[in-house]
């Protein structure tokens, strides 16, 4: 039971170029989830996916889209790397809101520096 | 605006202390969860112990129990017997019930020294 996975790992990016983070996860969540985490902070939210189909801005969307390709998948883009999107990325998913008690499962996550 | 804060940035004990972890939060909603994670070096996110808002009895996970006080909006983690495998930052974090948004709390390092 893989539970959530997201590649690349690690990613180093010049300032301009642009990458896709892929999440998959194999819980038949409904909800899916980004973060960014930086030095000194929590997570926060860029995006969700509440169901199949929809998406959601979360707290610092700037600079980001993304997209729900399935139940099972849900990536990142970053379309012009800035060296302030350096952080650690970290998708997560969840069907709690069926079970109420909203509990999410996080992969990984991605180290991305931006030069 | 819902906000979770952690005050103490970083903790240190000996193995097999009882360390603390402290975590207020703020928020006018009446029904919601309440979570530590756990990061280890290893970066990933690990659920310690979850709260409901609508239980008053307080969670308990072998080692690790909360004192939740609701009227205080206080949240805090008690670790018992601490261990070297211990040794993470501890994330404090809330969400509304329906709602998406999970928020955090900065983190507190702790570091359970031999």
């Amino acid at each position: 039971n893989a539970g959530v996975t997201q590649t690349p790992k690690f990613q180093v990016l010049k300032t301009g170029q642009s990458m896709t983070l892929q999440c998959a996860q194999d819980m038949n969540h409904n909800s899916m989830y980004w973060y960014r985490q930086d030095p000194g902070m929590g997570l926060r939210l860029i995006y969700y996916s509440a169901s199949e189909g929809t998406t959601d801005k979360g707290e610092v969307p700037n600079g980001y889209n993304v997209s729900r390709l399935n139940k099972r998948e849900f990536s990142l883009r970053l379309e012009s790397a800035a060296p302030s999107q350096t952080s650690v990325y970290f998708c997560a998913s969840s069907d709690g809101l069926q079970r109420g008690h909203n509990e999410q499962f996080f992969g990984p996550g991605t180290r991305l520096t931006v030069l | 605006a819902q906000t979770v804060t952690q005050s103490q940035p970083e903790m240190s004990v000996q193995e097999a202390e009882t360390v603390t972890l402290s975590c207020t939060y703020d928020t006018s909603e009446s029904n919601y969860y309440l979570f530590w994670y756990k990061q280890p070096p290893s970066r990933q996110m690990i659920l310690v112990i979850r709260q409901e808002a609508y239980k008053q009895q307080n969670a308990t996970e072998n080692r690790f129990s909360v004192n939740f006080q609701k009227a205080a909006k206080s949240f805090s983690l008690k670790i018992s017997d601490s261990q070297l495998g211990d040794t993470a930052m501890y994330f404090c974090a809330f969400i509304i019930q329906g709602a998406q948004k999970l928020v955090f709390g900065q983190g507190t390092r702790l570091t359970i020294n031999p």
